[in-house]
């Protein structure tokens, strides 16, 4: 069974970078075929794709957030990252990396609890 | 951007009813399109992928249907465990979700 897990901190002051880990088991992220997503949700609202990267290490990013986003991985610890630069306090949502399936048609079928992170001096 | 306009943006059934969700894409879209179903305090969980291909484990009570720019989401026969907020998602271009639909059940 395919498990992600995000891990970073919580708290941010306006202008830092936000930087999340989403840790990869049942699966390896060296695989054709799979999307390696961020996506947050702000309080009470909808969802907003941040980007992904494939196993080639190819990005693809949200346009309304290119500017500030990278998406890396790191395949020895299974491991892919999120770094949001110059964050401001509407940045503060929940953060879920998530994994898209070609099988099914690039639609994400596994996603990870979420993270909440709140931007606030 | 591709905008996904979902309605209603609410809505309360009983227990049985036929439920439909609609989301129009502001382009065509092709059949790139897929539902998901969020509960409070959790991740959204896939529904419906390529407009109308129910994904693993989904009862067959959802479906889909739609091509373009005009896409419908139905629960048949509406249960207790249906109640949440379902959402639309178009994967042609930059991904994009639509607002949402919160389901409540009477």
């Amino acid at each position: 069974q395919v498990h992600l897990q995000e891990s970073g901190p919580g708290l941010l002051k306006p202008s830092q970078t936000l930087s999340l880990t989403c840790s990869v088991s049942g699966a390896s992220i060296s695989s054709g075929g799979y999307y390696w997503n961020w996506v947050r949700q702000l309080p009470g609202k909808g969802l907003e794709w941040i980007g992904y990267i494939y196993y080639t290490g190819n990005t693809y990013y949200n346009p309304s957030l290119k500017s500030r986003v990278i998406v890396s991985e790191d395949t020895s610890k299974s491991q892919f990252s999120l770094k949001l630069s110059s964050v401001t306090a509407a940045d503060t949502a929940i953060y879920y990396c998530a994994r898209a399936a070609a099988d099914y048609g690039n639609a994400i079928d596994v996603w990870g609890r979420g993270t909440t992170v709140t931007v606030s001096s | 951007d591709i905008q996904m306009t979902q309605s209603p943006s609410s809505l309360s059934a009983s227990v049985g009813d036929r439920v439909t969700i609609t989301c129009r894409a502001s382009q065509s879209i092709s059949s790139s399109l897929n539902w998901y179903q969020q509960k409070p305090g959790e991740a959204p969980t896939l529904l419906i992928f390529a407009a109308s291909r129910l994904h693993i484990g989904v009862p067959s009570r959802f479906s889909g249907s739609g091509f373009g720019t005009d896409f419908t989401l139905t629960i048949k026969s509406l249960q207790a465990e249906d109640f949440g907020t379902y959402y639309c998602q178009q994967n042609y271009g930059p991904w994009t979700f639509g607002h949402g639909t919160k389901v409540e059940v009477k």
